[in-house]
Formats: structure tokens, C-alpha cells, sequence
């Protein structure tokens, strides 16, 4: 079964970069057919898509934060990566890890982390 | 990019069913058969209920299904359960390559 669990620091300063990893266990993030995503939820907001990544490199990044925003994959280490630069308080929020498990970004999103909350601080 | 558009709140009584909308535009929801649905309890992590607009994954309860009319998506919960109250989220997939998600739908069971 596979598991994706979120992890980096619950703090960050405003202005500062915001780093998060999503280690994957159950299955390999090498399949070249798989996109894996990020989402947050701002506190009392909903659900929203940050971007996505495949194996072979193609990433798809929300317009709104496609300046400050980078994913990554590290596949020696079963992992993929999250960071925002010049964070604001408008970035708190709990950041999910995904995976979709079919070709494309956008459907059968089956797979979620449990979620970590990140405040940024002023 | 716009949000697509959920009531905030629906409610029903158990045994009843519900029905949440989404609507979104000629570039989402009008022109792509790419809409899921995802339920949502505080502190867990989003389920995926709905994709393809009326696909369920294996392991779904056949109470929830989705359906599409133009711009408007919609996820209809038969049978209401206790454990049906939560919040609902619809996305969709956009022309300019993206995925837009709705408000979110907070459902009470009565």
C-alpha cells in the first residue's frame, strides 16, 4: 500500500523560503506514469493545487505562484520536494503531498499525505 | 484562474439525499470531462469520491455519484450516512493547462 508522508519545518519566516519533502513508501516515484502533486489549505479556505511533477521532469505549476515556486523529484531518495520563496502570511497553511495515479495531473488524485501546517511568521 | 463556484453549505437527514453543485466555465467544466470530487474531514487527508466526472475508484460506496450538464457539475449522495458529513470538494481541469478547485461544500447530516 502505498504511504506519502509530508515533512519540513512547521515555522518559516516571512520573506524566507518555504522547503517540504513528500517521502513515498509502497511504490517507486520512478514510474514515468505517475504525476505527483502539492496542494494547501489555508486556514478556513479550501483546497488548493500548487503543482505537479513526473519522473521525466514535466512540472505544472498553479499561475499564481509559479514565480516563487519550485517541485522537484529526487528519486534515489523515493522523494519529491516543494519550495516557495519569499513566503507571506497569505502562505500559512496545511500543504498536502499527492499522487495521481493515471498519465495526467489532473485525475484520480487517489493517494494523499496526511498533511503538516506551515505558519509563516512576521 | 478563477475558483469554481460550491454552495458553502448543504445538509439533508439520513436515508435522504443530497445534491452539491460546481460550476465553472467554458474553459473547466464546460469543455473537459475532467472533474473529481474529493470529501474532506478536518485533519485527514482528502479522499477522492469522483473522477472523470462520474467515475468512482474502487473501494467507493456507489451512494455518491456525479453527473455534468454544461458548466455545472454536480455530486449527488443517496442514502445519507452520518459519516457522510463532511466537506466536499470539486476540481476541474482548465485550458490554460492547470486544476482549479471549488470553495468547498460543508455537508451536515441532520
Amino acid at each position: 500500500q502505498l504511504q506519502m508522508q509530508e515533512s519540513g519545518p512547521g515555522l518559516v519566516k516571512a520573506s524566507e523560503t518555504l522547503s517540504l519533502t513528500c517521502a513515498v513508501s509502497g511504490g517507486s516515484i520512478s514510474s514515468t506514469s505517475y504525476y505527483w502533486g502539492w496542494f494547501r489549505q489555508p486556514p478556513g479556505k479550501g483546497l488548493a493545487w500548487i503543482g505537479s511533477i513526473n519522473y521525466s521532469g514535466n512540472t505544472y505549476y498553479t499561475p499564481s505562484l509559479k514565480s516563487r515556486v519550485t517541485i522537484s523529484i529526487d528519486a534515489s531518495k523515493n522523494q519529491f520536494s516543494l519550495k516557495l520563496t519569499s513566503v507571506t502570511a497569505a502562505d500559512t497553511a496545511v500543504y498536502y503531498c499527492a499522487k495521481s495515479s493515471r498519465y495526467d495531473f489532473w485525475g484520480l488524485i487517489d493517494y494523499w499525505g496526511q498533511g503538516t501546517l506551515v505558519t509563516v511568521s512576521s | 484562474q478563477s475558483a469554481l463556484t460550491q454552495p458553502a453549505s448543504v445538509s439533508g437527514s439520513p436515508g435522504q439525499s443530497i445534491t452539491i453543485s460546481c460550476t465553472g466555465t467554458s474553459s473547466d467544466v464546460g469543455t473537459y470531462n475532467y472533474v473529481s470530487w474529493y470529501q474532506h474531514h478536518p485533519r485527514k487527508a482528502p479522499k477522492l469520491m469522483i473522477y472523470d466526472v462520474s467515475t468512482r475508484p474502487s473501494g467507493v460506496s456507489n451512494r455518491f455519484s456525479g453527473s455534468k450538464s454544461g458548466n455545472t457539475a454536480s455530486l449527488t449522495i443517496s442514502g445519507l450516512q452520518a459519516e457522510d458529513e463532511a466537506d466536499y470538494y470539486c476540481s476541474s481541469y482548465t485550458s490554460s493547462s492547470t486544476l482549479v478547485f471549488g470553495g468547498g461544500t460543508k455537508l451536515t447530516v441532520l
